[in-house]
């Protein structure tokens, strides 16, 4: 069965820093998306990106965030300089249709210390 | 308005039992209502969607009840299994787009005892 897959699985950063979440989503799907998940929370969207661009962001989704698809097959998440409240599971997802039957990846734990 | 009220937080049932996990929402405008699964250290995976024109969907032991005009909809789960154990997330669309991708409920966490 297809899959999305994320790496790091983990990765601990000093506040301030800058880090780079990676994604491969399924081939054949054309939307792309990033949700966060903090500690026993539940799961916020963060952004959807379609035909190279992003389509939806939300509140959370501000000015130190970046994605980007430079390759046709990677989707990355940027923070360009993590907060403290930045700590929490970051998942991302892909599917054919917007915002239905997502699949998710098991997600990168993100530390920020 | 765009939140999904997920109930309860947590529940027990025995092995072979049915739970049922509830879920209500606001905003008319949503369109499509999945329910994720997820196990610890994995992400959420699809189980079972429905749409608002149907009251119901069946797959397997899985099953979406949906009330159009109370705007709930619930997760029965037949014959639950230790395997069954996990937390569950129901989700919401608005089809009008906007900021927020898939809503979620803040999930409950199913124990099955054996």
């Amino acid at each position: 069965e297809p899959e999305v897959t994320q790496t790091p699985s983990h990765q601990v950063t000093q506040m301030g820093q800058e880090v780079i979440l990676r994604c491969v989503p399924i081939s054949n799907h054309l939307y792309f998306y990033w949700y966060r998940q903090i500690l026993g929370q539940k799961v916020e969207f963060l952004v959807s990106f379609y035909n190279n661009e992003i389509s939806e962001k939300s509140e959370i989704f501000d000015d130190q965030f970046s994605v980007e698809r430079p390759d046709g097959s990677n989707f990355t998440l940027k923070i360009r300089s993590t907060k403290l409240e930045d700590s929490a599971m970051y998942f991302c997802a892909s599917s054919g249709t917007e915002n239905e039957k997502l699949f998710f990846g098991s997600g990168t734990q993100l530390s920020v210390l | 308005q765009q939140q999904v009220k997920q109930s309860p937080q947590s529940l027990i049932v025995q092995k072979g039992g049915i739970s049922i996990i509830n879920c209500a929402y606001e905003n008319t405008a949503f369109d499509y209502f999945p329910w994720y699964q997820q196990f610890p250290g994995k992400g959420p995976a699809l189980l079972i969607a429905i749409r608002p024109d149907v009251s119901e969907k069946k797959e397997g032991r899985f099953t979406i009840s949906f009330n159009k005009s109370a705007k709930q909809f619930s997760l029965h789960i037949m014959d639950s299994q230790p395997g069954d154990s996990a937390t569950y997330f129901c989700a919401a669309r608005d089809s009008g787009g906007g900021a927020d991708g898939l809503t979620f409920g803040k999930g409950t966490h199913l124990i099955i005892q054996p």
